[in-house]
């Protein structure tokens, strides 16, 4: 499987914009990016996905790089309830599992 | 309902003691599958199933260890004769098939074994 590569924490302050990182240098063409994030006692919430072109949502956006090498979660405005582990996978079209890595802990300063 | 809905949410049990956890998914959702979550770590894929079709279970770490869903809607993750290293978050996530959807994953049992 295609691994992804993502800092193991980031820092934002709140209403600030946050960009969370995703390297995924090893991906093919079948693969699409998903983000899910993991609040405290919780289980892993979907964000988004994407193949190709960039995408948004009410939650974020992603932003694609055209390479597909890399690619990044954008919040727009960082509030307190954003602190969550971020987890970037990468899920083939013909694939059922997820595959977490152990993603990026974003704190969020008021 | 709403959402995955797990049960119990804790669960204590003696080294040695049969468990089962309980999910329900989505109605209408046709994938459904367990993850292990140890603490400080991500999630670990167990098994998957399609409506009531075990179709990968290659992530059940060792016998002891077995998932059913023989209506292809409620799934049980039954563990026998429970061991230390087997304390952690057990996750149920449910979709609908297709890769065009996100998981919908429950809150989660935290087992203890003591």
């Amino acid at each position: 499987d295609a691994k992804t590569t993502q800092p193991n924490s980031m820092e934002s302050n709140e209403e600030e914009p946050v960009h969370l990182p995703c390297n995924h240098s090893t991906i093919s063409g079948t693969d699409y990016i998903h983000w899910y994030r993991q609040l405290p006692s919780q289980g892993p919430e979907y964000v988004i996905h994407g193949l190709t072109s960039n995408v948004n949502n009410r939650m974020a956006s992603l932003a694609i790089a055209e390479d597909r090498k890399s690619s990044t979660l954008i919040l727009h405005r960082a509030t307190l309830r954003d602190a969550a582990v971020y987890y970037c996978i990468l899920r083939d079209v013909g694939g059922n599992m997820l595959t977490f890595g152990g993603g990026t802990r974003l704190m969020v300063k008021p | 309902g709403a959402g995955v809905s797990q049960s119990p949410r804790y669960k204590v049990a003696k080294r040695g003691q049969d468990v089962a956890l309980r999910c329900d998914p989505i109605s209408g959702h046709v994938s459904l599958f367990w993850y292990q979550q140890a603490l400080g770590q991500g999630p670990e894929f167990l098994t998957y199933f399609q409506n009531e079709a075990q179709l990968d279970k290659s992530g059940l770490p060792s016998d002891r260890f077995f998932a059913e869903r023989p209506e292809g809607s409620v799934s049980t993750l039954k563990i026998q004769r429970t061991q230390q290293e087997d304390s952690a978050v057990y996750l149920c996530a449910s979709s609908p098939t297709g890769t065009n959807y996100g998981y919908t994953f429950g809150s989660g049992t935290r087992l203890t074994v003591v």
